[in-house]
């Protein structure tokens, strides 16, 4: 069976710091992969996605970055942080027609 | 641009009510549609989806969504709710043709009371 893992579960990062999240995607070959965002009283908006190794779409201008240096893997990051990095943040693969969404990291910026 | 609507954020409700959440989406071609919830401490997980046929959907723990192409909407319902159905309730949209990529509504929280 697919399993998603991120990591960490929670982070707390000062301003400016770097940040690297990562997501793994075990049991599937070829997955399209995305990173969502959860802001505090917000619904989740998508902010990359990626089709295949090194392929990656950006749909929000931001502070951010990702890449997919495998095929099953999937990183979100950062050179400096801002306040308004904070959230929780999901990766999700898809298949059989619909997302599979990982456990998430709630990141503190503070 | 793509938008989903979900018109209620917080709701409130005694056990045995009933249960209807709002969900437009604003698209004129051929859409997806899902329903998410994130039950307290676990992952998104799906309830129901719609993407073609009968536009009255089931999906698991006695939910079910209609899907009114008039309307651009999918509302959420269930006949009567229980404790164990406070969540957060997200609406999900994505174009059929595309890379799978989902527009979520902004979610609405349901509470339960025993």
């Amino acid at each position: 069976s697919q399993t998603i893992h991120q990591w960490p579960a929670t982070l707390v990062q000062p301003v400016g710091s770097p940040l690297s999240l990562e997501c793994t995607v075990e049991g599937t070959s070829n997955p399209n992969l995305y990173w969502y965002r959860q802001a505090a009283g917000r619904g989740l908006q998508l902010l990359f996605y990626s089709v295949g190794i090194g392929q990656i779409s950006s749909e929000v201008p931001q502070n951010l970055s990702a890449s997919r240096p495998q095929d099953r893997q999937f990183i979100l990051s950062s050179k400096k942080l801002l306040l308004s990095d904070s959230g929780f943040y999901l990766c999700a693969w898809s298949g059989r027609g619909q997302q599979y969404f990982g456990p998430g990291t709630r990141l503190t910026v503070l | 641009a793509q938008s989903v609507s979900q018109h209620n954020h917080h709701v409130i409700l005694s056990e045995a009510a009933s249960l209807e959440l709002g969900c437009n989406y604003s698209y004129g071609g051929t859409v997806n549609l899902f329903w998410y919830v994130q039950y307290p401490g676990q992952h998104l997980q799906l309830l129901l989806k719609y993407f073609s046929g009968d536009p009255l959907v089931k999906g698991i723990k006695g939910f079910e969504a209609e899907f009114i192409k008039s309307k651009f909407s999918f509302n959420l319902r269930k006949p009567s709710v229980q404790w164990s159905d406070t969540a957060e309730y997200f609406c999900a949209v994505n174009r059929a043709s595309n890379t799978g990529k989902l527009i979520f509504g902004q979610g609405t929280t349901l509470q339960v009371k025993p």
